[in-house]
C-alpha cells in the first residue's frame, strides 16, 4: 500500500530562520512521483515540485530546496531564510501511475508552517 | 497552460437543498477528473474519480447517491451535493488529468460550501 507521512503537524519559526519539512513515503512500486504543494489561507493548492523515482538529484529553486533520498524513502523540503509569506500548509504527495492506483495522489497529513515577523 | 477553474468559489445554501459545483479544464482535455473534500485542519480526502463518458468510481465511505458526479465532456465535470446538510460544509477541490500524463493532476481553486 502507498502511504505518505508528514510527522510535523505544525511548525513555528521566526522570519529568516531556515526550516525543513519532513516527508516519508511508502510504496512497493519502482516507478513513482513525489510532489510538494503549498496551500495558503485562500485554499488554492500551489504546485511546488515534482520528482520522479529515477531522479535522486536534489533541487534548489530560490529559497526552496528539496532532498530526495530513496534509501530512507524521504523527500524533505527546506525553506531558507523564511518569510512571513511562506506561512501556509504544505502537503507532500505520492503517485504511482502504473499501479492499480493509477493516477491517484496520496497526500500526507500536511504541515502547517507559521512564520512570525 | 493547464488551467482548471471551479464555479462557484463560495456557496451558502439552506439545509435540504442541492448544490452543483462545476470543474472545467480551460486549455486541455481532461480524460480523468478527481474530486476531493477537505475539512479544516485536515488533508485532502479523495471522494471519487471520474473518467469522461463513464460512471464515477467512489472511494470507500463516500455516498454516491449523495454526491452525484457527472463527467459528460472532456472539459467539464460536475459534483452535485444532494439534500445538503450542515455536516457537508467543507472545501471541495477538483483536479484534472490527461490520458498521457497520469502522474500529474492540475488543481482547481476550490469551492467553499457552507450549509446552514
Amino acid at each position: 500500500a502507498q502511504k505518505v507521512t508528514q510527522a510535523q503537524t505544525e511548525i513555528s519559526v521566526v522570519e529568516k530562520e531556515d526550516v525543513t519539512l519532513d516527508c516519508v513515503y511508502e510504496t512497493r512500486d519502482t516507478t513513482y512521483y513525489l510532489f510538494w504543494y503549498k496551500q495558503p489561507p485562500s485554499g488554492e493548492l500551489v504546485f511546488l515540485i515534482r520528482r520522479n523515482s529515477f531522479d535522486e538529484q536534489n533541487e534548489i529553486s530560490g529559497r526552496y530546496s528539496w532532498n530526495f533520498q530513496k534509501s530512507t524513502s524521504s523527500f524533505n523540503f527546506t525553506i531558507t531564510a523564511s518569510q512571513v509569506v511562506d506561512s501556509a500548509v504544505y502537503f507532500c504527495a505520492l503517485v504511482t501511475p502504473f499501479s492499480n492506483q493509477g493516477g491517484k495522489l496520496i497526500f500526507g497529513q500536511g504541515t502547517e508552517l507559521s512564520v512570525k515577523p | 497552460g493547464a488551467v482548471v477553474s471551479q464555479h462557484p468559489s463560495r456557496v451558502i445554501c439552506k439545509s435540504g437543498t442541492s448544490v452543483k459545483i462545476e470543474c472545467r479544464s480551460l486549455d486541455f482535455q481532461a480524460t480523468t477528473m478527481f474530486w476531493y473534500r477537505q475539512f479544516p485542519k485536515q488533508s485532502l480526502m479523495l471522494m471519487a474519480t471520474s473518467n469522461e463518458g463513464s460512471k464515477a468510481t467512489y472511494e470507500q465511505g463516500v455516498e454516491k447517491d449523495k454526491f452525484l458526479i457527472n463527467h459528460a465532456s472532456l472539459t467539464l465535470s460536475t459534483l452535485t451535493v444532494t439534500s445538503a446538510h450542515p455536516e457537508d460544509s467543507s472545501f471541495y477541490i477538483c483536479s484534472a488529468q490527461t490520458s498521457t500524463r497520469k502522474e500529474t493532476q492540475y488543481f482547481g481553486p476550490g469551492t467553499r460550501l457552507l450549509v446552514l
